[in-house]
């Protein structure tokens, strides 16, 4: 069973730096899988950050940027604030029209 | 603007049916792929089900497979979930997402319905 990972949990000090990573559990992640990401705040609807690896989508600031790295998928959010607290989900297009969540990455700024 | 408002979810019991209804404006919606992400309460986001801008190819997750049926009318830019044999978990909030077929990503998001399967 293809799983996509993220880390559950990451913390980050303000106006540090944070990479999240994406990975699949049967094959490395590249740009053929379209990798996404996006931002949810509790209660709230997601937001699309990042798509085709590493294009940013409208109204999105440059402190957050999206890569490949090694085998994984990587959001890159830099000099970080208190507002990007948020949970991160990646996205992978696996063919056939399908796409799979990854499990989510709880982000704390502190 | 974009928008994208779901309707149609509510109370169920185990076995029922349920249909969630999209309703759209602000981008030509025949043009755009379609999808249902749901979201359990306090789960990820899962990808349930993809439509097509013709309504000609389907695609589901193997977890609503057999069970649920989305489709679409584009003369009333409405994007529908048919969910039958419903389980206690699909219980969820289901959104309604326009994709980026180019780029096979979610574009806009509505703000959610949600749908709950008890007894």
């Amino acid at each position: 069973q293809t799983v996509v990972t993220q880390e559950p949990s990451f913390s980050v000090s303000p106006g540090g730096t944070v990479t999240l990573t994406c990975g699949l559990n049967s094959d490395s992640v590249s740009p053929s899988y379209y990798p996404s990401w996006y931002q949810q705040t509790p209660g709230q609807a997601p937001r699309t950050l990042i798509y085709n690896t590493k294009t940013r989508s409208s109204g999105v600031p440059d402190r957050f940027s999206g890569s490949i790295l090694g085998n994984k998928a990587a959001l890159t959010i830099t000099g970080a604030q208190a507002d990007d607290e948020s949970d991160y989900y990646c996205v992978l297009y696996m063919g056939s029209g399908t796409m799979m969540f990854g499990g989510g990455t709880k982000l704390t700024v502190l | 603007e974009v928008q994208l408002l779901e309707s149609g979810g509510g109370l169920v019991q185990p076995g029922g049916s349920l249909r969630l209804s999209c309703a759209t404006s602000g981008f030509t919606f025949s043009n755009y792929v379609m999808s249902w992400v749901r979201q359990a309460p306090g789960k990820g986001l899962e990808w349930v089900s993809g439509i097509s801008g013709s309504g000609g190819s389907t695609y589901y997750g193997d977890s609503v497979k057999g069970r649920f049926t989305i489709s679409r009318d584009n003369s009333k830019k409405t994007l529908y979930l048919q969910m039958n044999s419903l389980r206690v978990e699909d219980t969820a909030i289901y959104y309604c997402v326009s994709v980026d077929t180019a780029m096979a990503a979610f574009e806009d998001w509505g703000q959610g319905t949600l749908v709950t399967v008890a007894s």
